[in-house]
């Protein structure tokens, strides 16, 4: 059974980077058919996708995040990272890693972490 | 940009009641919407892919269907553990970009 589990600091400052880290149990990420992605669900605002990313190491972001924004995949240590760099108190949430299948079943993100809460705050 | 608006945003029904959350999208998306359920505390779910696939695992009590800029979730036989937050969520085409609705919150 696929596990995700998401790592990284709770509380980051103003204008600094986040970075979380995804590890990936029970499946490998480079199995066909699976993007490997971030979902982050504002106290406000719900639920926003931030980014996708192929074993290949193809990437899609979010246009309102282009720019601050780095996916990365690590394929032998089985696990995706995310950082964003000059955080505001609006990327405060609950991010998420989750699994986005594709192909004759559709986007969806049918495996999800835990999710970790991320807050932005001096 | 994309507007998805879900209503109700908050209902309340009994135990064995069946239930409708609407989930209207801006422009046409086909049947490329999804439903998700959020119980509180924990990560979403998902329950119905591409309008009216039922994810392996979830009950048949749930449905859903329509096409283009209309979609329905219904909910027979509502249970207690199907409380929490509702949330449809389109996909452009290739590459994909996503948008979710508001959510429902569903009380009993």
């Amino acid at each position: 059974q696929v596990q995700l589990q998401e790592a990284g600091p709770g509380l980051v400052k103003p204008s600094q980077t986040l970075s979380l880290t995804c590890i990936v149990s029970g499946d490998s990420l480079t199995s066909g058919g699976f993007y490997w992605s971030w979902v982050r669900q504002h106290p406000t605002r719900g639920l926003e996708w931030v980014a996708y990313i192929y074993h290949s190491g193809t990437s899609y972001y979010n246009p309102s995040l282009e720019g601050r924004l780095t996916i990365s995949i690590d394929t032998s240590m089985n696990q995706f990272s995310l950082n964003l760099n000059s955080v505001t108190a609006a990327d405060t949430a609950v991010y998420y890693c989750a699994r986005l299948r594709t192909g004759s079943t559709g986007f969806g993100w049918d495996v999800w972490g835990q999710g970790t809460t991320v807050t932005v705050s001096s | 940009d994309i507007q998805m608006t879900q209503s109700p945003s908050s209902l309340s029904a009994s135990v064995g009641d069946t239930v409708n959350i609407a989930c209207q999208t801006s422009r046409d998306f086909g049947t490329r919407l999804n439903w998700y359920h959020q119980q509180p505390g924990k990560a979403p779910k998902l329950l119905v892919y591409d309008s009216g696939n039922l994810e392996t695992g979830v009950p048949p009590r749930f449905r859903g269907s329509g096409s283009g800029i209309g979609f329905i979730l219904t909910i027979n036989n509502l249970q207690p553990e199907d409380v929490g937050t509702y949330y449809c969520q389109q996909y452009d085409n290739l590459p994909p970009g996503f948008t979710f609705g508001g959510g429902t919150q569903v009380e009993i």
